[in-house]
């Protein structure tokens, strides 16, 4: 089983619309959190941090299930330009961040 | 606006070869990454120093690949003898701990083993 997994997608969503991504890890004692983008053939750029109690950034909202160990990014109202595809991280121990694959995001007219 | 550079941004060798592959961290930053990122594995850990020492290179095949910091400016990533298998976009990271776990990454090198 991978450390972490996502749904490689991809989700091809009207302009407006919600959508969703999970992404399960592994590793009860993973210490933090977050969701990198990744635009194609460009490098991750950090999108937001995920904690316990949940957090929102404009149209980003992330959470995080210790319990199930699942991490949650809902986009509201997609953009075109939100086309990208979207990197859950952990951070375990020795400070290592673990990547998924990443899932596709293409926002359509 | 302080960003990671890398060099070369793209290369294409033959097998066999050594390649070298450069990253500047952004200044004042002590730790730096170097990832290997394929359509099939994704983003994987080579590397990771903290203030110039490496700490883990545990996802790095040792054979071939080597890893170091000769300053705090420089980090390289050497491939001797570079394998057609090896062709990917390297990235380096780097990042301030213990103040943040947030990394930056560079624009990456997309190598290309013949």
């Amino acid at each position: 089983r991978k450390e972490v997994e996502q749904d490689p997608g991809p989700f091809n969503v009207p302009e407006g619309a919600t959508v969703a991504f999970n992404c399960t890890y592994s590793n009860s004692a993973s210490q933090s959190f977050f969701w990198y983008r990744q635009d194609c053939r460009k490098e991750p750029k950090l999108l937001m941090s995920v904690y316990s109690s949940g957090n929102e950034d404009g149209r980003f909202t992330a959470q995080l299930n210790r319990a199930s160990q699942y991490i949650s990014l809902l986009i509201r109202d997609s953009k075109l330009s939100d086309s990208a595809t979207y990197l859950c991280v952990v951070k375990g121990g020795g400070n290592k961040l673990t990547f998924g694959t990443g899932t596709q995001l293409k926002v359509e007219l | 606006d302080a960003r990671v550079t890398q060099t070369p941004r793209h290369k294409v060798t033959e097998m066999g070869q050594e390649v070298t592959m450069r990253c500047q961290p952004i200044l004042g930053h002590n730790t730096v990454f170097w990832y290997r990122q394929t359509m099939m594995q994704g983003l994987e850990l080579l590397a990771y120093f903290r203030n110039r020492a490496p700490l883990d290179d545990s996802g790095m095949p040792k054979d071939r690949f080597s890893a170091e910091m000769p300053d705090a400016t420089l980090a390289t990533l050497k491939i001797q003898p570079s394998e057609p298998r090896d062709s990917a976009v390297y990235f380096c990271a780097s990042g301030s701990r213990p103040l943040t776990d947030t990394q930056y990454f560079g624009p990456g090198t997309r190598l290309t083993v013949l």
